[in-house]
C-alpha cells in the first residue's frame, strides 16, 4: 500500500536555528499535507499543497511539493521553543479520501 | 473559528466493556472520519462516513466497532468489547469535500484499556 517516510525520526536543535526535513514516497500523492501534532492533541494542520513544484509559506514554515509528486519538504526558520512537537505529512490515498500519515519527525528545541 | 471536539478527552475502561466516543464536527462539513494513533506510532485511518453511512473503513475496523451519526452534530465510535489493544489515541476529523480537501481534526480522546 502506500506508505510516506518521513527524515530524520527526531531532531535536537539551538533556539534560533533553522530546521528542514523530508518526506518521501515511492507512489504519487497530488496533495501533500503537513500537520503539528503537541502532545496529548490532535494533528494541526500548517501547510497544505496541491500542485507539483508548489512553493508555499506559512509565517516560519515554508514547505514544497517535490515535482515527481513523490516528495516534499517543510523548513522552519528561526525556531522557537513553541515548535516542539511531532511534524507529520500526510496525503489522501489514491481514489479514496482517507488521509495517509507519515512516520512522523518529532523536533525538540532547546533554548 | 470553527473547530472539531470531542469528549471525553481521556476514558479510562475494563477490557471487555463497551465505549462510545463523541465528536461533534465542523457544521458544514459533510464528511466525517475516525483515526487511531497508538501511543508512539503514527496517526492510522479506522472509517471514513458520508450521507449516514461507511464509505471507507480499514482492517482495523473490525465487527467490534461502529460508527453513527445519532443526530444533526454528533458522530460516535462504538467499540463493543474493548482489549487492551484498543488503548490508543482516537480522532475524529471531518471536511466539505471528501477526497483531497483538507480534513481538519479534533483534539482526540485518550482511551486506555485495563
Amino acid at each position: 500500500g502506500q506508505q510516506l517516510n518521513q527524515s530524520p525520526q527526531s531532531m535536537f536543535i539551538q533556539e534560533g536555528e533553522d530546521v528542514s526535513m523530508n518526506c518521501t514516497s515511492s507512489s504519487i500523492f497530488n496533495t501533500w499535507l503537513w500537520y503539528k501534532q503537541d502532545p496529548g492533541e490532535g494533528p494541526v494542520l500548517l501547510i497544505a499543497l496541491y500542485k507539483a513544484g508548489e512553493l508555499t509559506s506559512n509565517g516560519r514554515l515554508t514547505a514544497q511539493f517535490g515535482i515527481t509528486r513523490k516528495d516534499s519538504f517543510l523548513n522552519i526558520s528561526a525556531s522557537i521553543p513553541s515548535d516542539v512537537g511531532i511534524y507529520f505529512c500526510a496525503g489522501p490515498s489514491r481514489d479514496t479520501d482517507k488521509l495517509i500519515f507519515g512516520t512522523g519527525t518529532r523536533l525538540q528545541v532547546f533554548p | 473559528e470553527p473547530e472539531v471536539t470531542q469528549t471525553p478527552s481521556h476514558q479510562v475502561t475494563q477490557m471487555g466493556q463497551e465505549v462510545i466516543l463523541r465528536c461533534v464536527p465542523i457544521s458544514n462539513h459533510l464528511y466525517f472520519y475516525w483515526y487511531r494513533q497508538i501511543l508512539g506510532q503514527k496517526v492510522e485511518f479506522l472509517v471514513s462516513f458520508y450521507n449516514n453511512e461507511i464509505s471507507e473503513k480499514s482492517e482495523i475496523f473490525d465487527d467490534q466497532f461502529s460508527v453513527e451519526r445519532p443526530d444533526g452534530s454528533n458522530f460516535t465510535l462504538k467499540i463493543r468489547s474493548t482489549k487492551l489493544e484498543d488503548s490508543a489515541m482516537y480522532f475524529c476529523a471531518s471536511n466539505t469535500g471528501g477526497h483531497e480537501d483538507t480534513q481538519y481534526f479534533g483534539p482526540g480522546t485518550r482511551l486506555t484499556v485495563l
